[in-house]
């Protein structure tokens, strides 16, 4: 089965430092995702993107957050200063389609920790 | 808003025994529910969905789920556990009208299957 790859699998930064977290959704999908679970907690909604824009953002994708999509594969989440609260696991994942159609693919992670 | 209650962290279940794993949820129109699983180290995988019809959804590896809608309930079953079946579980609802409004997940609960 196809599957969403992400790098890296362990990202250790200081904080205040920028980060890209780096993703490469399946091949011939349309809608890409970015979520968040910090430890014990639910998995949260950052962004969806989707035909090269942002369809929809949750209030924790503030200013410090944006994404790209620089090229035709690859799915990419910065955020410019990070926090202490910024820890987590990252997940990217992507779908065909939306709707009665939907399923989601996700990576297997990338575990943040901002030091 | 949409949102989805997983109440418990934990289930242990007896290899050979059925398992239960629950699920509420709340949206202000009809859902897509979904169950997702995590096996260590690798990315959330899709189960199972419902989007309308037979409230007994079947999905991957002989897992089943029930959509009660008077109970608001989207319950995950297998009626013989196995050992590798243990791993993080997690519920997922998305309002059907919603537009562009993201999967909602659950916090997850880890299934324990002993032999």
């Amino acid at each position: 089965e196809p599957e969403v790859t992400q790098t890296p699998s362990h990202q250790v930064t200081q904080m205040g430092q920028e980060v890209i977290l780096r993703c490469v959704p399946i091949s011939n999908h349309l809608y890409f995702y970015w979520y968040r679970q910090i430890l014990g907690q639910k998995v949260e909604f950052l962004v969806s993107f989707y035909n090269n824009e942002i369809s929809e953002k949750s209030e924790i994708f503030d200013d410090q957050f944006s994404v790209e999509r620089p090229d035709g594969s690859n799915f990419t989440l910065k955020i410019r200063s990070t926090k202490l609260e910024d820890s987590a696991m990252y997940f990217c994942a992507s779908s065909g389609d939306r709707g009665s159609n939907e399923k989601l693919f996700f990576g297997s992670g990338t575990q943040l920790s901002v030091l | 808003a949409q949102s989805v209650a997983q109440p418990e962290d934990q289930v242990n279940v007896a290899e050979g025994n059925p398992l239960t794993v629950k699920c509420t949820y709340s949206v202000s129109g009809n859902p897509y529910l979904f169950w997702y699983v995590q096996y260590p180290n690798r990315g959330l995988q899709f189960l199972l969905k419902y989007i309308t019809g037979d409230n007994l959804v079947k999905g991957s590896y002989g897992f089943e789920a029930e959509f009660n809608k008077s109970q608001t309930s989207f319950h995950l079953k297998k009626p013989s556990a196995l050992v590798s079946d243990s791993a993080l579980y997690f519920c997922a609802v998305r309002d059907r009208n919603s537009g562009n409004t993201p999967l909602v997940f659950g916090k997850g609960t880890r299934l324990s299957v002993i032999a």
